[in-house]
């Protein structure tokens, strides 16, 4: 089964506009970790956010928020005031068992944004 | 404090060949992990280490491939007679230990890749 599911193979918005990109998990396990990451064209891998499984609040860095809904175990990212920079593949990543050590990380198959002028 | 570091960024390799991909993670961090990539794919993990052990090579293809970090250099991932399945962008990162000042332990942070390719 799944693990990290990303729904959107694509997706586009219009510059300055919020979008939403969608990541669902699977895990048995109460303590747990979840990550976003961007890929521009050049190929690296871009942290975004980190929420913890016991995070009170929604974690959030600049313009990008992360909408965890645990009782849904959805994650999803939110880009706020889209900048044609932010076109790129983004990947969903859950790091499961406690912090403190091992976090092998299960990615999804990611969704291409793409940011229209 | 430079980032994670690979080299050789692009390396291209006959069938049959060796392929050496090196990995110096992040000052202060002790803990290395390898993903492969294929086209069009998410990462998958391959092996997690840190230094002179090899934690988990659950991802690790049983055959051809090897993994060590040493006390001493850059950790390295080794391909054996690569074959064109082989082809892929290779990312490593790192991660610091529990109680680095000034780190977030969750937090992996990768290197620029390697792209393999295999003729």
């Amino acid at each position: 089964a799944q693990k990290i599911t990303q729904t959107q193979p694509g997706m586009f918005v219009q510059e300055k506009e919020a979008v939403t990109l969608d990541c669902t998990y699977d895990t048995s396990d109460p303590s747990y970790g979840l990550f976003w990451y961007k890929q521009p064209s050049s190929g690296e891998m871009i942290f975004l956010i980190y929420q913890g499984s016991y995070d009170q609040q929604n974690a959030t860095e600049g313009r990008y928020s992360l909408n965890f809904q645990k009782a849904r175990k959805s994650a999803n990212l939110v880009i706020s005031a889209s900048q044609l920079g932010d076109s790129a593949m983004y990947f969903c990543a859950m790091r499961e068992g406690p912090s403190g050590g091992y976090n092998k990380l299960i990615f999804g198959a990611g969704t291409r944004l793409a940011v229209h002028p | 404090n430079a980032g994670v570091m690979q080299n050789p960024r692009h390396l291209v390799r006959r069938r049959g060949q060796e392929a050496r991909l090196r990995c110096s993670p992040m000052k202060g961090h002790s803990h290395v992990y390898w993903y492969r990539q294929l086209p069009e794919e998410g990462l998958k993990f391959m092996v997690y280490l840190q230094k002179e052990n090899i934690i988990d090579e659950s991802g690790m293809p049983k055959e051809r491939f090897s993994a060590e970090f040493p006390k001493e250099g850059p950790s390295i991932l080794r391909i054996q007679q690569v074959v064109r399945g082989d082809s892929a962008a290779y990312f490593c990162a790192s991660s610091p230990p529990a109680g680095l000042a000034g780190s977030n332990q969750e937090t992996q942070y990768f290197g620029p890749g390697t792209r393999l390719l295999v003729l």
